[in-house]
């Protein structure tokens, strides 16, 4: 059964610090998702992504956020400088055209000291 | 916000059907009911959804009362793989890249 797969499953990173999350959703899927989960808390929506363009973000999503497919492939989250407060589960979701049921990937958790 | 209010915790026995609740009192017309589920450290898994009508698929059934207001997520066999959190949502579209809105769930706990 085809599921979206995300790399690295931990990342620890110092404050200040440039990361990329990486995700590969399923083959036929053209909705893209970021959410990020932190410890002991709700599952938050951080953007979606449709077309090469960003369809909707959530507040958390700032200029220290950024997402990118840069091949047919992967789809990337980027946090320019983290913050400590940036320690989370950070999930991917994709989701087929016609259909609006979400898969999630296993998640990276990062950690940033 | 979640748009759901469902218990904070469960508990059922292996074998037995869990009968998960959630209400959703305010659900416009246009709104479908969506369970998800996370087991621990995992991410979100669909379970099943529905707008009116009762569904059932290989995970579980989805009991809609008639008017809307609430509904029931049955999982009819439980085993100690069921214990997790699971989200009831109500997501305005069907078709369109829908962000979901989770609540805090209600954490299921299968016992042996």
């Amino acid at each position: 059964e085809p599921e979206v797969t995300q790399t690295p499953s931990h990342q620890v990173t110092q404050m200040g610090q440039e990361v990329i999350l990486r995700c590969v959703p399923i083959s036929n899927h053209l909705y893209f998702y970021w959410y990020r989960q932190i410890l002991g808390q709700k599952v938050e929506f951080l953007v979606s992504f449709y077309n090469n363009e960003i369809s909707e973000k959530s507040e958390i999503f700032d200029d220290q956020f950024s997402v990118e497919r840069p091949d047919g492939s992967n789809f990337t989250l980027k946090i320019r400088s983290t913050k400590l407060e940036d320690s989370a589960m950070y999930f991917c979701a994709s989701s087929e055209v016609g259909t609006n049921e979400q898969f999630f990937g296993p998640g990276t958790r990062l950690t940033v000291l | 916000d979640a748009k759901t209010t469902q218990p904070t915790s469960m508990d059922c026995a292996e074998g037995r059907a869990a009968n998960l609740p959630c209400n959703h009192s305010t659900i416009s017309g246009n709104e479908y009911v969506y369970w998800y589920r996370q087991i621990h450290s995992q991410g979100p898994q669909y379970i099943i959804h529905g707008l009116k009508n009762n569904e059932t698929n290989e995970m579980a059934s989805l009991i809609i009362t008639e008017d809307r207001k609430s509904s029931t997520l049955i999982l009819p066999h439980a085993t100690l793989r069921d214990t997790a959190v699971y989200y009831c949502i109500v997501r305005g579209s069907h078709i369109r890249d829908d962000k979901i809105i989770f609540g805090k769930g209600t954490r299921l706990h299968i016992l042996p």
